[in-house]
C-alpha cells in the first residue's frame, strides 16, 4: 500500500507570493494533520482535518489555511509568504483523530526568497 | 516552558551500547505517546507508540511511560551506526486533536 504522498517535494517562492501544498493520506485514513518544521526544531502543529472538517488548529496566523476533500486528500495554503515561512512542511495521516498514531509523508521543502 | 521537553544532545554512544533518550511533557490530558526517528533531510518515521504506564518492547527498542511523573523514555539496545539520527518525542491529545513534538535529541553511534 502506498504511504502518505505530498507534492511538490521542493518549492522556491518569493516574499508576498502564495503557495499551495498537497497531501494524500494512507488509504483508509480519514484524518490529515499539517506541521511546519524549521531547522533544529520539532514539527509544529498547524491544522488537523477529519471528515473534511477542521478539528484542530495550532498557533499560526490567518495567512495559513487548509481544506480536506471528499477523498480525504488535503491542501495547505499559505498567503503573503514571509522569509520565516521557509521550512519543511509535513503532512501526517491517521485513521481518525489528531493525537492518534500518525504517519508522515516525505514533506515539501519550501524556500522563500 | 515548552510543552514537550527533550535533551537536545548530542548524545554519543559506542556501537553495541544502550542509548537512553528522555522526554517530559506538561499536558496531563495527553493519552498517547510516540517516538519518531528523523534522519537528516528526511521526514519523521514512527518507531514506537505507547498508551499505558509501563514498558513496551519492540525488537531493540523499549519505550517506557510514567504518567504520574509525566515522563517518557526510549531505550535502544545494541546501538548501531544506522541508529544515528534525531529522535523526536511526541505527545498526543485526541480531545485537542493534535500531537505536540519536542525538538528532538540527536544520537550518534560511533563504530
Amino acid at each position: 500500500d502506498a504511504g502518505v504522498t505530498q507534492s511538490p517535494t521542493h518549492l522556491i517562492k518569493t516574499r508576498g507570493q502564495q503557495v499551495t501544498l498537497r497531501c494524500s493520506p494512507i488509504s483508509g485514513h480519514k484524518s490529515v494533520s499539517w506541521y511546519q518544521q524549521v531547522l533544529g526544531q520539532g514539527p509544529q502543529f498547524i491544522f488537523q482535518y477529519y471528515e473534511k472538517e477542521e478539528r484542530g488548529r495550532g498557533n499560526f496566523p490567518d495567512r495559513f489555511s487548509a481544506r480536506q476533500f471528499p477523498n480525504y486528500s488535503s491542501e495547505l495554503n499559505v498567503n503573503a509568504l514571509l522569509l520565516g515561512d521557509s521550512a519543511l512542511y509535513l503532512c501526517a495521516s491517521s485513521l481518525r483523530r489528531g493525537g492518534e498514531t500518525q504517519y508522515f509523508g516525505p514533506g515539501t521543502r519550501l524556500l522563500v526568497l | 516552558q515548552k510543552e514537550v521537553e527533550q535533551n537536545s544532545g548530542p548524545l554519543s554512544v559506542p556501537e553495541g551500547a544502550i542509548a537512553s533518550l528522555n522526554c517530559t511533557y506538561s499536558d496531563r490530558g495527553s493519552q498517547s505517546f510516540f517516538w519518531y526517528r528523523q534522519y537528516s533531510g528526511k521526514s519523521p518515521e514512527l518507531i514506537m507508540f505507547i498508551y499505558s504506564n509501563g514498558d513496551k518492547e519492540d525488537g531493540r527498542f523499549t519505550a517506557q511511560l510514567n504518567k504520574a511523573s509525566q515522563y517518557v523514555s526510549l531505550l535502544i539496545r545494541d546501538s548501531q551506526p544506522s541508529d544515528s539520527a534525531t529522535y523526536l518525542c511526541a505527545v498526543g491529545n485526541t480531545n485537542a486533536g493534535k500531537s505536540t513534538f519536542g525538538d528532538g535529541t540527536t544520537l550518534t553511534v560511533k563504530p
